[in-house]
């Protein structure tokens, strides 16, 4: 069956622009999570859902980062006034959800670079 | 200090090598473990959970110690195939599902 997917693969942008990336998880998983990952590092956690809502958004840098699942499916992490700093690949992961720890199916990601 | 740590490496292991990493964790009210597997340039994928009674999967065995905490990951007869970046995962407690990974240790496997 289909994996998760992102769009676009790659993004790049100018200092100050706005950016919107997609990711369309697996049908049927609830939970939905987004993360960062700069050159040598983990993954780091930015924000999961568990269906519509945001049920930990604790991993957003700042203020200029947000994101939705309006429909329990589909969500878009969207950077407003992007920054060189923003620049690392964004990930994202989906599972079952629920009660429980079920396996994170990770996309390809999107490269983002912020010129 | 970070909330989780591993040795970034790289471990460089001959085939047929045993090779062990280590992961440390701050935040003892964390309640469940991972190992993820990461190919260069690709996603994380999972390798295997790691229960407190130890668990092994194949060539792979997982250690949890909570008194310390740590989590170990053990590779039997390493094959080329097992080169990549281990990736170890703690969920943070109770109540959230927010996975924290540390920053990975590559293993490079030689012929």
């Amino acid at each position: 069956g289909a994996g998760v997917s992102q769009t676009p693969s790659n993004k790049v942008t100018e200092k100050g622009k706005y950016v919107e990336l997609r990711c369309d998880p697996i049908s049927g998983h609830t939970a939905l999570y987004w993360y960062r990952q700069s050159l040598g590092q983990g993954p780091e956690f930015l924000i999961y859902f568990q269906g519509t809502g945001a049920a930990d958004d604790s991993g957003l840098p700042n203020d200029r980062f947000f994101a939705v699942r309006p429909e329990g499916s589909v969500s878009t992490l969207k950077i407003q006034r992007t920054e060189r700093g923003d620049s690392a690949v964004y990930l994202c992961a989906s599972s079952l959800g629920g009660v429980g720890d079920n396996e994170q199916f990770f996309g390809p990601g999107t490269r983002l670079t912020v010129l | 200090r970070k909330e989780v740590e591993q040795d970034p490496g790289p471990f460089n292991v001959p085939e047929g090598a045993t090779v062990a990493f280590n992961c440390t964790y701050s935040n003892s009210a964390s309640q469940s473990f991972f190992w993820y597997r990461q190919d260069c340039r690709k996603e994380p994928k999972l390798l295997m959970s790691v229960y407190s009674s130890g668990n092994e999967d194949g060539r792979f065995t997982a250690q949890l110690n909570r008194a310390s905490q740590y989590i170990s990951l053990l590779i039997r007869d390493s094959k080329l195939s097992d080169s990549a970046t281990y990736l170890c995962v703690v969920r943070r407690g109770s109540g959230t599902y927010k996975y924290i990974f540390g920053t990975g240790t590559r293993l490079k496997v030689l012929a």
